[in-house]
């Protein structure tokens, strides 16, 4: 089982800052690496698929790269909906796994 | 718009069993793997199970195999999860996904039936 370990657990940031998140796998899992955002109370939403690719309709202030075993999201400038957990998600092999998520918080 | 309305949760005892349906609309379910993904209370997203477009692949999480079914009606747009041998730590929010035709990128979500296993 590929394993997913985001870091950092929580980042406290202040809108208009750059948000940073990490997600590691145990083992290569390609371009395979997607990344959801949640927030409370509502299910996950797909912000980049293929370790890059934004999905329809996210905007252009969310950016992803890597490959292989290291990745990560960039936030360019946070707004106030984008206070929330992300998770990463790999379907490289089964099972499908997830990370344990980074909550961005309001500094 | 692509829908996915999730039903048959609730409260049930350790050992017993529980079906889950998930109505889509808005898309050609045929063509489109689905998958379930549950969320314990307060903890992070769990793949369960998935299966193919037209039903014949399915894939399970080791911790659900063996007592979980996945299943899929294309005549009436549902999919099925008939849980078995419930155990505590089986309780969660319990949410349909949409994959991104036969890949596992859950572009659509479900709001979720929770599922709470105690006695």
């Amino acid at each position: 089982e590929v394993v997913l370990t985001q870091s950092p657990a929580t980042l406290s940031l202040s809108p208009g800052e750059r948000a940073t998140l990490s997600c590691r796998a145990s083992q290569s899992v390609g371009s395979d690496l997607e990344w959801y955002q949640q927030k409370p109370g509502q299910p996950p939403r797909l912000l980049i698929y293929d370790a890059f690719n934004r999905a329809t309709g996210i905007p252009a202030r969310f950016s992803g790269s890597g490959s292989g075993t290291d990745f990560t999201l960039t936030i360019s400038s946070l707004e106030a909906e984008d206070f929330a957990v992300y998770y990463c998600q790999h379907r490289h092999i089964w099972p499908l796994t997830f990370g344990g998520g980074t909550k961005v918080e309001i500094k | 718009e692509v829908q996915l309305l999730e039903s048959g949760g609730g409260l049930v005892q350790p050992g017993g069993s529980l079906r889950l349906s998930c109505v889509a609309s808005g898309f050609t379910f045929r063509s489109h793997a689905m998958s379930w993904v549950r969320q314990a209370p307060g903890k992070g997203l769990e793949w369960v199970s998935r299966i193919s477009g037209s039903g014949a692949e399915t894939n399970y999480a080791d911790s659900v195999k063996g007592r979980f079914i996945i299943s899929r009606d294309n005549s009436q747009n549902t999919l099925h999860l008939q849980l078995s041998s419930l155990r505590v730590e089986d309780t969660a929010v319990y949410y349909c996904a949409k994959g991104r035709e036969a890949y596992s990128i859950f572009e659509n979500w479900g709001q979720g039936t929770l599922v709470t296993v105690s006695s």
